[in-house]
């Protein structure tokens, strides 16, 4: 399967404070990278499509001014979290999209605790 | 709507007690259903991609298979490794693109 790297693996933050993770593709290039947020034992929701070069879909319900989301390059995709409240603390999982890919591998996730 | 629910929410097992895990699926057009192993932490692993009604697939102690309306996961004589959550998920349209529906996962703990 493909290669995804986050970083970082865990934060905690203040509340009101920003925070960026990092979702990079190791061993190929990423037109497009899913975000997903999954809270403790629920379901991974799908947050927002990312592509390479122009702005980012988001899911019904996610504030696109609260998730920035950047994909700048072909390895790399970020999602800011801005003025993060506890409501924010979450599991926090990118997926690259490859179109010879029978489906969606994932990254290692990224735990946010909000304080 | 596309909707995934899985059931048990919860399964405690002996070492060499075989079980099954359900998936039942509601999906405008099935493109594809997908089984993963998800760990504390860590992101979710890829573990089997259905297609069609009456596929299986084989892996180890794991076994899938899939209906028009649902989809078991057989683990055969588990061991502790096994110990995991599985989430079930589906696809629907005909981009390997389109969203993926994931169901809420079974959290399967093997006792020695």
């Amino acid at each position: 399967g493909a290669v995804v790297s986050q970083h970082p693996s865990r934060v905690i933050c203040k509340s009101g404070t920003s925070v960026k993770i990092e979702c990079r593709s190791l061993d190929f290039q990423a037109t497009t990278m899913f975000w997903y947020r999954q809270f403790p034992k629920k379901s991974l929701m799908l947050m927002a499509t990312s592509n390479e070069g122009s702005k980012a879909t988001y899911e019904q319900g996610v504030e696109k001014d609260k998730f920035l989301i950047n994909h700048a390059s072909l390895t790399l995709s970020t999602l800011t979290v801005t003025s993060a409240h506890p409501e924010d603390s979450s599991f926090y999982i990118c997926s690259p999209y490859l179109v010879h890919q029978e489906t969606q591998y994932f990254g290692p996730g990224t735990r946010l605790l909000v304080l | 709507e596309d909707q995934v629910t899985q059931s048990p929410e919860a399964l405690r097992l002996q070492e060499g007690e075989s079980s099954s895990l359900n998936c039942s699926y509601t999906v405008s057009g099935l493109r594809g259903l997908f089984w993963y192993r998800q760990d504390p932490g860590k992101g979710p692993e890829f573990l089997f991609t259905l297609y069609s009604a009456g596929e299986e697939k084989e892996k180890e102690r794991l076994k899938a298979t899939l209906t028009k309306k649902e989809s078991f996961l057989h683990i055969t004589a588990p061991k502790p490794e096994d110990s995991a959550t599985y989430l079930c998920a589906v696809q629907s349209g005909y981009s390997s693109a389109s969203k993926i529906i994931f169901g809420s996962g079974t959290r399967l703990s093997i006792r020695p």
